[in-house]
């Protein structure tokens, strides 16, 4: 079956801008998470969906960062004001309870 | 804290050569642990993974892991590379069961040369 998609693939934008970063999970997987990977690190933990809400967002720098699943299915991470150093590749993975976590292929945004 | 470990930035080897990569986590409890590969220009896929039973763990392409609880290890290994190893490898952990973040070393570049 289809995999985790995630939309853009690159993201360019200016510094001070909204940008939003749509993930697809994989059909049926109730748990969806973001994740965060800036060069030369492994990815860090930003926030996780169980269903509808955020069972988990205590990995979100700061209130700039938000992210939703309305229907417990697509999620958005949406950030404000954008800054140079959120430059970074944007992960989002999906999961059955307590079993392994899926990777989508990532958002690259890089703010100017 | 929770972290996670690994103890080679960069690797390379011939091919043909044995690889060991090192990974040491730091977490209470009961955990779950996970080897990562990203190939080049391709997303994070699952190598193998460790929840419970056997320490010795299989995974895809020959690769294997032993989990040490003794040592908080869970080390990466296999006994001839091939060029198509070359990736980027991450060892994560979270807490056993329910939904649980993943923890992130930072990874290891390995290169294979013919």
């Amino acid at each position: 079956g289809a995999g985790v998609s995630q939309t853009p693939s690159n993201k360019v934008t200016e510094k001070g801008k909204y940008v939003e970063l749509r993930c697809d999970p994989i059909s049926g997987h109730t748990a969806l998470y973001w994740y965060r990977q800036s060069l030369g690190q492994g990815p860090e933990f930003l926030i996780y969906f169980q269903g509808t809400g955020a069972a988990d967002d205590s990995g979100l720098p700061n209130d700039r960062f938000f992210a939703v699943r309305p229907e417990g299915s697509v999620s958005t991470l949406k950030i404000q004001r954008t800054e140079r150093g959120d430059s970074a590749v944007y992960l989002c993975a999906s999961s059955n309870v307590g079993e392994t976590q899926y990777f989508g292929p990532g958002t690259r945004l890089l703010v100017l | 804290a929770q972290s996670v470990s690994q103890h080679n930035h960069h690797v390379i080897l011939s091919e043909a050569a044995s690889l060991e990569l090192g990974c040491n986590y730091s977490y209470g409890g009961t955990v779950n642990l996970f080897w990562y590969v990203q190939y080049p220009g391709q997303h994070l896929q699952l190598l193998l993974k460790y929840f419970s039973g056997d320490p010795l763990v299989k995974g895809i392409k020959g690769f294997e892991a032993e989990f040490i609880k003794s040592k908080f290890s869970f080390n990466l290994r296999k006994p001839s590379v091939q060029w198509s190893d070359t990736a980027e490898y991450f060892c994560a952990v979270n807490a056993a069961g329910g939904y649980n973040k993943l923890i992130f070393g930072a990874g290891t570049r390995l290169a294979v040369h013919p």
